[in-house]
């Protein structure tokens, strides 16, 4: 079945450093993928999401690129901040449309001033 | 961007009790809301499917007499905890869909 590997956490990094956070998944036909974030005690927010080959995804700094020849979503940010202490989820759903997301397990990561 | 209340946030209740959870589609309608329980550090592990008008599909695993799901209209969706129990403390999360999935805040159960 679709499946989705996050890279292990957590993940602790100092203020302004480069972030990239490695997702990959195996699915049968063309999926979407999402990066969602989940703030202490909140449910998750849709970060970014590509639906195709080769499309890059965007926002607040973050972007992810739809790699198909390795079956690879990573999560980056050039330069990170304490705001952006959270938990990150890689998704992704194999039909277009809102259908089932499957999950990665999640990387915590935790910015330091 | 689409927004998915859920309600109520926070709820405590003794065990054997019964427990309602809220989710909303505020701003948009969805055919499709889906629930989520999520243990501590854990990722989000999918409950059932919730079709309005329809009875919902539960996932492999869980107990449909246990957990009630109700979507009687296109912007509601209900779960309900019957005859709670401590091991069903947890964070419950629901989704609504309109071609990307919006999820709602969670609700953190505790039963006592």
């Amino acid at each position: 079945g679709d499946s989705v590997t996050q890279m292990e956490g957590p993940v602790t990094l100092s203020e302004e450093a480069f972030l990239t956070i490695n997702c990959t998944y195996t699915a049968t036909g063309y999926p979407s993928l999402f990066w969602y974030v989940q703030y202490p005690g909140e449910g998750l927010q849709l970060l970014l999401k590509a639906t195709k080959a080769d499309d890059k995804g965007s926002n607040k700094g973050f972007e992810a690129t739809y790699r198909k020849e390795t079956t690879s979503f990573h999560l980056e940010k050039g330069s990170v901040q304490v705001s952006d202490s959270a938990v990150y989820f890689c998704a992704l759903n194999s039909r277009q449309g809102a259908q089932k997301l499957v999950f990665g397990q999640g990387t915590r990561l935790t910015i330091n001033p | 961007g689409a927004v998915v209340s859920q309600h109520p946030s926070r709820v405590i209740c003794k065990s054997g009790t019964s427990v309602k959870i809220e989710c909303r589609s505020l701003d948009f309608q969805a055919t499709t809301m889906f629930w989520y329980r999520q243990f501590p550090k854990q990722s989000l592990m999918l409950m059932a499917t919730s079709n309005e008008g329809s009875k919902a599909t539960y996932e492999q695993g869980v107990e449909k007499d246990k957990f009630l799901i109700n979507h009687a209209s296109l912007t509601l969706s209900t779960l309900t905890v019957t005859s709670a129990h401590p091991e069903d403390s947890s964070f419950y999360i629901c989704s609504a869909s309109s071609q990307t999935q919006y999820f709602g805040p969670g609700t953190r159960l505790l039963v006592l």
